[in-house]
């Protein structure tokens, strides 16, 4: 059974870093293809992905936040890890973890998303 | 402003037919494959057509999906209201080197 959990700050100050982990179950990110994924989302709006690991530590970000994020997998603790810099109101969102398995042929096949966790930026 | 345009909202009654579409550019939809989310309220994402046209698992074939070109649609048949959901189409993007999403289409069932 795949799942996986988000866990971190629910509130941060502007201007500090965020720290979000991806627990996961079920699979490996040791298995040839697999990826996982941070997307978020503020509230009522749209989804947005920020940044994608892959099984062999290939690294991809969101050309927009890329200078803020930082994306690791810790594969004995079956955990991703995501940083994000300088934060403000605006990054404001429900963040989710989730996972591209390997016979997706697309990177945008999301077949299993954690339950999310809201982070509000606010002094 | 997301990278694919989706209408903000749709509607229809029990039982009728809705089209959601999807518009995109030759970097992403027009050389990449398309999946469709739903979004119940409250709830994570769910996958619900990948690869054009693909069903996911457990995806009840009311939802159908397709791709011409540079846009894609989303329809589904005999309306019920507990398709009334937010659905989000997304791809990845060749020139961006990521993932892009749709707007979303916020679905009411009148």
């Amino acid at each position: 059974q795949v799942t996986l959990k988000e866990s971190g700050p629910a509130l941060v100050k502007p201007t500090q870093t965020l720290t979000l982990t991806c627990t996961f179950s079920g699979f490996s990110l040791t298995t040839t293809g697999m990826r996982v994924s941070w997307i978020r989302q503020p509230p009522g709006k749209a989804l947005e992905w920020l940044a994608r690991i892959d099984w062999d530590d290939d690294k991809f970000y969101s050309t927009s936040l890329k200078t803020r994020l930082t994306i690791s997998k810790d594969t004995s603790k079956n955990q991703v890890v995501l940083t994000m810099t300088n934060m403000d109101p605006v990054d404001t969102a429900t963040y989710y973890c989730a996972r591209t398995p390997e016979y997706a042929t697309s990177s945008a096949y999301f077949d299993y998303w954690g339950q999310g966790t809201l982070v509000t930026v606010s002094s | 402003q997301s990278v694919l345009t989706q209408p903000p909202s749709a509607s229809g009654t029990p039982g009728q037919r809705v089209t959601i579409s999807c518009s995109g550019s030759s970097s992403n939809i027009g050389d990449n494959a398309v999946n469709w989310y739903q979004q119940l309220p409250g709830a994570a994402p769910k996958l619900l057509i990948y690869g054009n046209n693909q069903w996911a698992s457990g995806v009840p074939d009311r939802f159908s999906g397709s791709k011409s070109g540079t846009s894609a649609s989303l329809a589904i048949i005999g309306l019920q209201s507990d398709d009334e959901a937010d659905y989000f189409c997304a791809a990845w993007d060749d020139r961006l080197k990521g993932v892009v999403f749709g707007g979303g289409t916020k679905l009411t069932v009148l």
